[in-house]
């Protein structure tokens, strides 16, 4: 099946660095999603992408929808403990579409130490 | 509202043995979704539904079945589990129309011995 590259798989960084991870697919995607999953519960949504180029922020959070919609990233600035989880992206190819199914990144596992 | 609910956390089979997962949500969504999450995999598709009664297959059903008899309620099973079926099950719910979101349960842990 179909799933999204993000890079890096892991992260290890000291708390107030600045963080960056992107996704990135051969198919054209109309809807860019990032998750964050805590250790022990299911992904919460942080931020939806809807329109190429579009950048969007959620307080420290900020991700932008690729031009060539192939492509998402997500920065996260002046990093805290609790920032440490899972970070996913999520591409959607038919925007209202019967189904809307999500296809899924391989996880961005970020570590902070305070 | 509770959100979106699943029954057990967590479960130790043998293999042969069957099982169900229940999955809750009260937000009225038509959609739900079951998910398998392995290490490396990020989250595959099981199964949906897009209504009451209806499902669908997804990326991964093999040696799953589900049913949608309420709308509130998603079941996930396994009739005859395998040790490749050890993995964290999420369902999600979500609208239809409108936005992506998709609002995840806590997940079920299960090891198939």
């Amino acid at each position: 099946g179909q799933q999204l590259n993000q890079s890096p798989q892991s992260m290890f960084i000291q708390e107030g660095e600045d963080v960056s991870m992107n996704c990135t697919s051969s198919s054209i995607f109309n809807t860019w999603l990032w998750y964050k999953q805590d250790p022990g519960e299911g992904p919460v949504l942080l931020i939806a992408l809807y329109k190429a180029g579009e950048l969007t922020s959620n307080g420290r959070l900020t991700a932008q929808f690729g031009i060539t919609r192939k492509d998402s990233f997500l920065n996260i600035s002046a990093s805290i403990p609790s920032d440490v989880g899972i970070y996913f992206c999520a591409g959607r190819m038919n925007y209202g579409g019967a189904t809307n199914k999500l296809i899924f990144g391989t996880g961005t596992l970020l570590a902070v130490q305070p | 509202n509770a959100g979106v609910t699943q029954t057990p956390k967590f479960r130790v089979l043998k293999t042969g043995q069957s099982m169900t997962l229940l999955c809750a949500q009260d937000m009225n969504h038509e959609y739900m979704y079951w998910y398998r999450q392995d290490p490396g995999m990020g989250l595959r598709l099981i199964h949906y539904s897009v209504g009451e009664g209806t499902t669908a297959k997804g990326e991964v059903p093999d040696g799953y079945n589900v049913s949608r008899l309420k709308k509130q309620n998603f079941l996930l099973g396994l009739e005859s589990a395998a040790p490749s079926q050890t993995s964290v099950y999420f369902c999600a719910s979500s609208y239809s129309r409108g936005g992506n979101e998709q609002f995840f349960g806590p997940g079920t842990r299960l090891t198939v011995l």
